[in-house]
């Protein structure tokens, strides 16, 4: 069965700390893994990663993808109070049809 | 920008009523799926449409049902709701892509079912 695991479950930081979020898989015939930002409503998309060692990088976020040793980071430089949320990592696995299986989620807050 | 609704935000239902959860989405997406979202166990898939009136199962169908009589809304129907289906209910779509997609969600329903 695939399967998709996140650490830590919940994560509490100073305002301007550096974050990693990590989210290991067991997927048979991955093809792609996705990182979501949820805050109160709807998860909103962050990255999409398919080839190993390729960092993807948006402002102060980044994440990388190990298929070898399937797992993938996410980290969070000079964090934010906006940065609260819960992290959402999937994984696209091709037998799959294009259903994403989730992980738990991260929670993470930015005290200031 | 993608945009995907859901009919409700908040709903209260008592058991054994059927209820009904309406997605709509604007971008001519084939794909749209029915998540629920529970503390500790993240989004977990309930069914999914890759074309009108056709559904798949989920990992989690017992107690729901679908429907798709056009392209750009699913529906959610819960013939007799419990109270273990208190949860946030998530929709999503996506458009078919070879090279792996996002799928973009909706604001979801929070549901309780007394």
């Amino acid at each position: 069965e695939d399967k998709v695991v996140q650490s830590p479950l919940s994560l509490v930081v100073h305002e301007g700390d550096t974050v990693t979020l990590n989210c290991s898989y067991e997927v048979t015939n991955f093809r792609s893994l996705l990182w979501y930002k949820q805050e109160k409503k709807a998860p909103t998309f962050l990255f999409m990663l398919t080839s190993s060692g390729i960092e993807k990088k948006s402002g102060r976020l980044s994440s990388i993808l190990d298929k070898k040793e399937l797992f993938s980071i996410l980290n969070i430089t000079a964090t934010q109070t906006g940065d609260s949320a819960v992290y959402l990592c999937a994984v696209e696995p091709i037998q799959g049809a294009q259903k994403l299986v989730f992980g738990q989620g991260t929670r993470l807050t930015i005290n200031p | 920008d993608v945009k995907v609704t859901q009919s409700s935000r908040y709903l209260v239902k008592r058991t054994g009523e059927k209820v009904f959860l309406e997605c709509v989405q604007d971008m001519d997406h084939e794909n749209m799926f029915w998540y629920r979202q529970d503390p500790g166990l993240g989004l977990r898939l309930i069914y999914f449409s890759y074309d009108v009136k056709m559904k798949e199962k989920g990992d989690i169908p017992e107690g729901y049902s679908v429907s798709r009589e056009k392209k750009e809304r699913f529906s959610l129907i819960l013939e007799s709701a419990s109270t273990n289906q208190t949860s946030m209910y998530l929709c999503a779509s996506s458009l078919s892509s070879d090279r792996g997609y996002e799928q973009y969600f909706g604001p979801g329903t929070r549901l309780t079912v007394t």
